[in-house]
């Protein structure tokens, strides 16, 4: 089936530790996209990647990292930089800027 | 920057009635696009409906459909014939299609609970 898949689903971290979030697509899509999600806010954009190995930071990038070296793959690491890193993650993808994004199922991140 | 307003933070309705959901936005831009997405307790984001900013006709989709007021950088989301399944957040987001920075920006929400 066509979509995009993210794991882990639940992943707990310690603080000082470095943890990635693999988002993988297979809808051909040429954009994709990391957002984040705290309780009570709406979604805030971390980073993006119109095309393959090119990214630009979003709202919130700092203690965030990113690679986009194969189409289909959009990983996210979060480092011991992000100070609050406990939130749902949500990956997304499009066709390109201006068209319709659509959404994996997301991950929680927790510290411990 | 664009920016979009959710003023209801919950919202109920009985089963089958109607209820809207309001929605404003900010920007400078003559050419954009607006969604409506859905987040239910399964926490994926699902699209429910898009609307063009060039397009005067307003976009329906089965029982949704919204009202956009152009000048009033207004664009509410109608429900009609709640079900219990319509329970879920509900996302306003707005899409500067030129924009390289934030290719959409979001409201904080509206939680709409169906009441059977």
């Amino acid at each position: 089936d066509g979509g995009i898949t993210q794991s882990p689903k639940y992943l707990f971290r310690k603080e000082g530790q470095n943890v990635t979030l693999s988002c993988e697509q297979n809808l051909n899509h040429d954009a994709m996209y990391w957002y984040r999600q705290d309780p009570g806010q709406g979604l805030r954009l971390i980073y993006y990647s119109q095309i393959v190995n090119d990214f630009q930071k979003g709202d919130i990038a700092e203690g965030y990292s990113v690679s986009r070296e194969k189409k289909e793959s959009f990983p996210l690491t979060v480092t011991s930089a992000q100070k609050n890193p406990t939130a749902f993650y949500l990956c997304a993808s499009s066709m390109g800027t201006g068209n319709t994004i659509y959404f994996g199922e997301g991950s929680w991140l927790t510290v411990v | 920057a664009q920016t979009v307003t959710q003023s209801q933070p919950e919202m109920s309705v009985q089963e089958a009635e109607t209820v809207t959901l309001s929605c404003t936005y900010d920007t400078s831009e003559n050419n954009y696009y607006l969604f409506w997405y859905k987040q239910p307790p399964s926490r994926q984001m699902i699209l429910v409906i898009r609307q063009e900013a060039y397009k005067q006709q307003n976009a329906t989709e089965n029982r949704f459909s919204v009202n956009f007021q152009k000048a009033a950088k207004s664009f509410s989301l109608k429900i009609s014939d709640s079900q219990l399944g319509d329970t879920a957040m509900y996302f306003c987001a707005f899409m500067n299609p030129l924009s390289g920075n934030t290719p959409l920006v979001f409201g904080k929400g509206t939680r709409l609970s169906v009441i059977a």
